[in-house]
């Protein structure tokens, strides 16, 4: 079967670093996406791998290893409305994307 | 731009009452997605279109049905609601179905069946 594992919540200091971790098992890869979803809102696009290695956009990074089956989601200088779920979805062999429970990450001051 | 739309907002359903659910996108986008979000679980796709004129099913497609008469439209259409089909609803739109396509979503319906 096709599975997503990533923790079901994680709690942060405002300012710091977090990493979120995504593991998979799917049938065939298209590529790997993480989102964000604030509370009773719409899920929204953060990034997208394909190849190994570590995309950078801002003060989030997004890394992969296909061989590994794993990916992890960097937050730096972590803000409070940085509060929110963060979703893994690995795009299968038929280009449907198979989605994570979520991370809820929890921001402290 | 308003992008992509859903209506209604919330809705509470008898059980057995027949409902569809609204989708536009006005961005133009080829393939379009019906997901449900249940707690503690993944968005599972319910159905989607890749193109104008054709559908296809999801990992969920089990009393739903779908439509896309025009580019524009996705109707997701309950024939006769259970209390398990209690959930937030999405609907999403990309520009196309294969890899590197970002999937653009719409607010969400929150349905409730009694």
């Amino acid at each position: 079967g096709q599975n997503i594992d990533q923790p079901t919540e994680m709690t942060a200091t405002e300012g710091a670093i977090v990493q979120i971790n995504c593991t998979y098992q799917t049938s065939g890869f298209n590529g790997l996406f993480w989102y964000q979803q604030h509370a009773g809102e719409a899920p929204t696009f953060l990034s997208y791998n394909v190849l190994d290695g570590l995309e950078e956009k801002g003060r989030f990074s997004s890394f992969l290893s296909r061989s590994k089956g794993y990916s992890y989601l960097l937050l730096k200088e972590l803000q409070m409305k940085d509060s929110a779920s963060y979703l893994c979805a690995v795009m299968d062999s038929n280009y449907q994307l198979i989605w994570g429970a979520g991370t809820k990450l929890i921001i402290k001051p | 731009i308003a992008g992509i739309t859903q209506a209604p907002t919330s809705q509470i359903l008898a059980a057995g009452r027949r409902m569809t659910l609204r989708c536009t996108q006005d961005m133009r986008h080829n393939a379009m997605y019906w997901y449900r979000q249940d707690l503690g679980l993944g968005l599972r796709l319910i159905h989607y279109s890749n193109t104008a004129g054709t559908t296809g099913k999801g990992e969920v497609p089990d009393g739903y049905s779908v439509s896309r008469a025009n580019t524009d439209d996705f109707p997701l259409t309950l024939a006769s609601a259970v209390p398990s089909q209690t959930s937030v609803y999405f609907c999403a739109s990309s520009e196309g179905s294969g890899h590197n396509n970002e999937q653009f979503f719409g607010p969400g319906t929150r349905l409730t069946v009694l």
